[in-house]
């Protein structure tokens, strides 16, 4: 287990269509975070999860997007009906106890909507 | 919320110069602030953090320092190496009351010249 992984690494979809991204984090975290990043913006947190459990989700995160961690292990995020305004990268991270202080990110999977 | 500002977006310098990067928070709660290393297509990486009950933290070439009466926070890498090149992003959360995510700023794009 050498970091977080995220699959896939670049996806192009057509406007409507719905995209699933999974996040596998680091084996022993119990906390895994979800963040979109824009093209010359910094990451904005999406949601997070502390084990199977959804415990925040932003205003960012309309009624197309979902996401799941069912066994408080890997975690997928779901857009339905993408649209152009969607494309952007989307960032996992986990961390353990250390919360806020111990995160280690993904390298993101790309989305563009065409 | 917190909105966590950063400047300059773009700045270049001469190998063996110092680089600074400033940052300024809204939230005078917040207390944690990290920042981060994204080199082109790779994930971002924490580099160095610094608690509100800390004034400055350095760890080799890099430090950090904070303000918080100003709520203002910097970076400054001495010796700039080919290898500090990156876009790097500070920053800043509250993490009382057991809040976990961090608000990042737009990011500064430094550019070692040789």
């Amino acid at each position: 287990d050498t970091g977080v992984s995220q699959n896939p690494r670049h996806k192009i979809t057509k406007r409507g269509q719905n995209v699933t991204f999974r996040c596998d984090p680091i084996s022993e975290h119990n906390r895994l975070y979800w963040y979109r990043q824009t093209l010359g913006q910094g990451p904005e947190f999406l949601t997070y999860f502390q084990n199977e459990a959804q415990l925040e989700k932003s205003r960012l995160l309309s009624d197309r997007f979902s996401a799941e961690r069912p066994k408080g292990s890997f975690s997928t995020l779901e857009i339905q009906r993408t649209e152009q305004g969607d494309s952007a990268m989307y960032l996992c991270a986990s961390s353990g106890d250390r919360g806020a202080y111990g995160y280690t990110f993904g390298s993101g999977t790309r989305l563009t909507v065409v | 919320g917190e909105n966590v500002e950063q400047h300059p977006s773009t700045l270049s310098v001469q190998e063996g110069d110092s680089a600074v990067i400033k940052c300024t928070y809204s939230d005078s709660a917040s207390n944690y602030f990290p920042w981060y290393k994204q080199e082109l297509g790779k994930r971002p990486q924490l580099i160095i953090d610094i608690r509100s009950n800390v004034g400055e933290k350095k760890d080799q070439r890099i430090a950090v320092t904070l303000n918080k009466t100003a709520k203002h926070f910097s970076l400054h890498i001495t010796e700039t190496q080919p290898e500090d090149s990156a876009v790097y992003f500070c920053a800043a959360s509250d993490t009382n009351f057991g809040n976990e995510k961090l608000t990042f700023g737009t990011g500064t794009r430094l550019t070692i010249i040789p």
